[in-house]
C-alpha cells in the first residue's frame, strides 16, 4: 500500500526566505506527481504538475523536482511571502494493484511571517 | 467562466439522516471524485466516475452513494450508515478519465457535520 510522508508537518518561516519542502513515496514507481496548495476551509489549487517523462516544473517562484529512483519529491519556495501561508500537498499517481491510484500526503503547514 | 461548484458549504446532519453534497462543474470533464478530507491525513478517494451513467468504489465508499446521470454533476449521498461522517468533503473533476492529476479541478469543499 502506498503511503506518501510530508516533512515537516509544520513550518514557520519569515517573509524573505528561502524554504524546501519535502515528500516521499514508499513505493517509488510514481509517474505522476503534483503539488497542491490549500486554504483553510477551501479546495486544492493545483500548483505544479510533474508527468512521467518529466524530472522537474517551475512556476515563478516554486520549484518542483521529482527523483524516481527515491520516490522523493521537493518543493522549494523562494523568497517567502506572507501569502504563501497554506497548506502544501503532494499527490503521486502510481499503479496499484493493476488500477491507476493516487494517493495524497499530509500536508505541510506553512505559515510565512511578516 | 469555469469551475466546479459544491453546496453547500457548510452542512449538519443529524443522527440517522441521510444528507445530499452537490458537486457541479461546467468544464466539461469526463472524469468526476469525491475526496474525504480528516485532519492529519490525506485526502481519501470515496468514489470516483469517469463517464456518465457509471461510477466506481475508491478506498472509503461504505456509508455513502453517488449517481451520474448528467455530466456536469456527480452528488454525494452520506448514509446514515457511515458512522463517522463528520469531515471535509472535495469534489473534483478532470478531463481525462484514468489520469486522475492531470488537469484535475477541485471545488471548495462542504464541511459536514453531526449534530
Amino acid at each position: 500500500k502506498q503511503e506518501v510522508t510530508q516533512i515537516p508537518a509544520a513550518l514557520s518561516v519569515p517573509e524573505g526566505e528561502n524554504l524546501v519542502l519535502n515528500c516521499s513515496f514508499t513505493d517509488s514507481a510514481i509517474y505522476n506527481l503534483q503539488w497542491f496548495r490549500q486554504d483553510p476551509g477551501k479546495g486544492l489549487t493545483s500548483l505544479l504538475l510533474i508527468q512521467s517523462s518529466q524530472r522537474e516544473q517551475t512556476s515563478g517562484r516554486l520549484n518542483a523536482s521529482l527523483d524516481k529512483s527515491s520516490g522523493r519529491s521537493t518543493l522549494y519556495i523562494a523568497a517567502s511571502q506572507p501569502g504563501d501561508s497554506a497548506t502544501y500537498l503532494c499527490a503521486g499517481e502510481g499503479n496499484s494493484g493493476g488500477y491507476q491510484k493516487v494517493t495524497f500526503g499530509t500536508g505541510t503547514k506553512l505559515q510565512v511571517i511578516p | 467562466d469555469g469551475g466546479i461548484t459544491q453546496s453547500p458549504k457548510y452542512l449538519f446532519r443529524k443522527e440517522g439522516q441521510n444528507v445530499t453534497l452537490s458537486c457541479e462543474q461546467n468544464l466539461n470533464h469526463d472524469a468526476m471524485y469525491w475526496y474525504r478530507q480528516d485532519p492529519g491525513q490525506g485526502l481519501r478517494l470515496i468514489y470516483y466516475s469517469q463517464i456518465v451513467n457509471d461510477f466506481q468504489k475508491g478506498d472509503i465508499a461504505e456509508g455513502y452513494s453517488v449517481s451520474r446521470e448528467k455530466k456536469e454533476s456527480f452528488p454525494l449521498t452520506v448514509t446514515s450508515a457511515q458512522k463517522n461522517p463528520t469531515a471535509f468533503y472535495l469534489c473534483a473533476s478532470s478531463i481525462t478519465p484514468g489520469t486522475q492529476l492531470t488537469e484535475a479541478f477541485f471545488g471548495q469543499g462542504t464541511r459536514l457535520t453531526v449534530v
